[in-house]
């Protein structure tokens, strides 16, 4: 399979908890994107990188979230100290160089996040 | 005004219609435009891109217009398959950055 792979599909964990979540990208896709979507919502936009780089992260990144992506391959999301509202589904998506001017993402099959 | 506003639906349609969503965005300098469609607890996946003024892909046509800043797409000759949350997409302020809609939700009857 070359498309976006997500690990794991599906978390359930307790409120409280640090979980981390693994995205690799289509190969050689140097731009890598972190969503996240509730239900009856679009994928609102976290952070992305270009290469190993975080180029941008929005205001609803709360300091309790991290994302890293050290070799400009894979990426990590990491939410500590989980809370109920944390629960959804977190997307990733990546970009190739060719294809930058035209923003063409391609979507993972997301990790599905249950904090109870 | 939120960045890409879409109509939440639902719609229901009979089979063999032909149905149209609309979708405002709200930055003037955006070139790009994309519909995306996402099955129930499935990933959203690249329908069609618009780059001008539309883009036709069999019974899909997308159109752009960027002097009231909505882009729509039409659906013709339905089919159940066609069962699906249709999400539009913009970028925002920087190239790099899309901004989703809320989804339009679209169920067709037999």
């Amino acid at each position: 399979d070359t498309g976006v792979s997500q690990d794991p599909r599906h978390k359930i964990t307790k409120r409280g908890q640090n979980v981390t979540f693994r995205c690799d990208p289509i190969s050689e896709h140097n731009r890598l994107y972190w969503y996240r979507q509730t239900l009856g919502q679009g994928p609102e936009f976290l952070t992305y990188f270009q290469n190993e780089a975080q180029l941008e992260k929005s205001r609803l990144l709360s300091d309790r979230f991290s994302a890293e992506r050290p070799k400009g391959s894979f990426s990590t999301l990491e939410i500590q100290r989980t809370e109920q509202g944390d629960s959804a589904m977190y997307l990733c998506a990546s970009s190739p160089q060719s294809q930058l001017a035209k923003n063409i993402q391609y979507f993972g099959a997301g990790t599905r996040l249950s904090v109870l | 005004r939120k960045e890409v506003e879409q109509d939440p639906g639902p719609f229901n349609v009979p089979e063999g219609a032909t149905v149209a969503f609309n979708c405002t965005y709200s930055n003037s300098a955006s070139q790009s435009f994309f519909w995306y469609r996402q099955d129930c607890r499935k990933e959203p996946k690249l329908l069609m891109s618009v780059y001008s003024s539309g883009n036709e892909d069999g019974r899909f046509t997308a159109q752009l217009n960027r002097a009231s800043q909505y882009i729509s797409l039409l659906i013709r000759d339905s089919k159940l398959s066609d069962s699906a949350t249709y999400l539009c997409a913009a970028p925002y302020s920087s190239a790099s950055k899309i901004i989703f809609g809320s989804g339009t939700r679209l169920s067709i009857r037999p």
